[in-house]
């Protein structure tokens, strides 16, 4: 148990709705980052916070839009869903330059 | 900007056989340097790293890997493989705290 959380496990829904997932990061840990796990791109890095404010951006389509909260935990919102944004989206939490990841949320769009 | 490749996508190995993953990375800088085992249906686990100094890094689960800048590789090795070792690996180069994965080695072990 890495101590990262995320929520929901699982989730289906359909093409043009919008969803949001929850990111507890570790206890103390600042940091909470955003990973996009597919079939066809593999695991690639979506986007930073620290401390509540937007660090780093990577390969984050405009649809999608994240924010951390003073509590630091953290929300990725997935808007105007497409089939291809069925994916494993990972949160990690860091310190000392190591990432711990949670266990994810599989998003399935029909 | 950094990339990572793993040339092996898929890799069978007998269980008590040794077992080596390929890593090579393209960075400007002297790299962060991960490898994370990943099993069906689980996330992200850090099997070890490389910041700075000795050039062999020990990690869980009896892994090691070598960094090597003449190469730009950091390959990772077990030298006797477990069943539980059925998993995927993932090299991984760290930038400004930012992970750049490779597509990763599917490790099967045959008993």
């Amino acid at each position: 148990d890495s101590g990262v959380t995320q929520t929901p496990k699982h989730l289906i829904t359909a093409t043009g709705q919008r969803v949001t997932l929850r990111c507890s990061p570790r206890s103390g840990d600042l940091s909470v980052y955003w990973y996009q796990q597919s079939l066809d791109q593999g695991l690639q890095f979506l986007i930073q916070y620290y401390n509540g404010e937007e660090r780093a951006k990577g390969n984050i389509l405009e649809r999608f839009s994240a924010q951390q909260f003073p509590d630091l935990h953290s929300e990725l919102n997935l808007s105007s869903l497409e089939l291809g944004d069925s994916a494993l989206y990972f949160c990690a939490s860091s310190s000392n330059n190591e990432q711990f990841f949670g266990p994810g949320t599989r998003l399935t769009v029909l | 900007a950094q990339s990572v490749t793993q040339p092996d996508i898929h890799i069978t190995v007998s269980e008590g056989a040794s077992l080596e993953l390929r890593c090579n990375y393209s960075y400007g800088a002297t790299p962060y340097l991960f490898w994370y085992v990943q099993s069906p249906g689980q996330g992200l686990q850090l099997l070890l790293k490389y910041f700075s100094g000795d050039t062999l890094v020990q990690g869980i689960k009896g892994f090691e890997a070598e960094f090597k800048r003449s190469q730009s590789s950091f390959n990772l090795r077990k030298p006797s493989v477990h069943w539980s070792d059925a998993a995927e690996y993932f090299c991984a180069v760290g930038e400004n705290y930012k992970l750049s994965f490779g597509a990763g080695t599917t490790v099967t072990v045959r008993a």
